[in-house]
């Protein structure tokens, strides 16, 4: 499985935009672009995700490198309700299981 | 919709006891797959089932094992239980046909091996 490397942790204040970023230099041609996000005490919450195109839902923005070889999750206005771990993963589509890293901690400060 | 759902939500068992694990899938959904999560880590795959039969499988020993029933819930059973088997136990539920592409988590169910 192609990898992915994220920050172990980053900041941000309640009500400004949060840039997470994703690596993935080793993506292949047929490699989808996910993200997943887990809060406290939940299982994992699934956020967006995109092939080569940016991509925007009503959580989220995903902006994908022309190269593809890496992707940054964009919330426009972070929240209290934003704080927790984010998970960038790569995956082909139908039902692939979902090869989780670390992810990147994201701290929200009112 | 009910979503997701599992049970137990927390369980303590005592090493070499077995265990199962129940989760119902999303209604809709035909395909659940199950991680585990340790303590401060991603969750790892285990195995996924689809029309009753085990379809993909992780690294972990046969002492895991699993079931899908014709309604598509599921169990997750654990033999010889080891202290390394605590962690959360999470059920994800998927559609097979069209894009698929969504996994749908469930709270997860924390066991506690002593």
């Amino acid at each position: 499985d192609a990898k992915t490397t994220q920050p172990n942790s980053m900041e941000s204040n309640e009500e400004e935009p949060v840039h997470l970023p994703c690596n993935h230099s080793t993506i292949s041609g047929t490699d989808y672009i996910h993200w997943y996000r887990q809060l406290p005490s939940q299982g994992p919450e699934y956020v967006i995700h995109g092939l080569t195109s940016n991509v925007n839902n009503r959580m989220a923005s995903l902006a994908i490198a022309e190269d593809r070889k890496s992707s940054t999750l964009i919330l426009h206005r972070a929240t209290l309700r934003d704080a927790a771990v984010y998970y960038c993963i790569l995956t082909l589509m139908r039902n692939t299981p979902l090869v989780f890293g670390k992810g990147t901690r994201l701290s929200v400060i009112a | 919709d009910a979503g997701v759902t599992q049970s137990p939500t927390h369980l303590i068992k005592t090493r070499g006891q077995q265990v199962t694990l129940r989760c119902s899938p999303k209604s809709g959904h035909d395909t659940v797959s199950w991680y585990q999560q340790a303590l401060g880590q991603g969750p790892q795959f285990i195995f996924q089932y689809y029309e009753e039969e085990e379809r993909q499988r992780g690294n972990f020993p046969d002492r895991f094992s699993g079931h899908q029933f014709p309604n598509y819930s599921s169990e997750l059973n654990v033999n010889a239980l080891l202290l390394g088997d605590s962690a959360l136990y999470l059920c994800a539920s998927s559609l097979s046909r069209g894009r698929g592409e969504t996994q749908y988590f469930g709270p997860g169910t924390r066991l506690l091996v002593l």
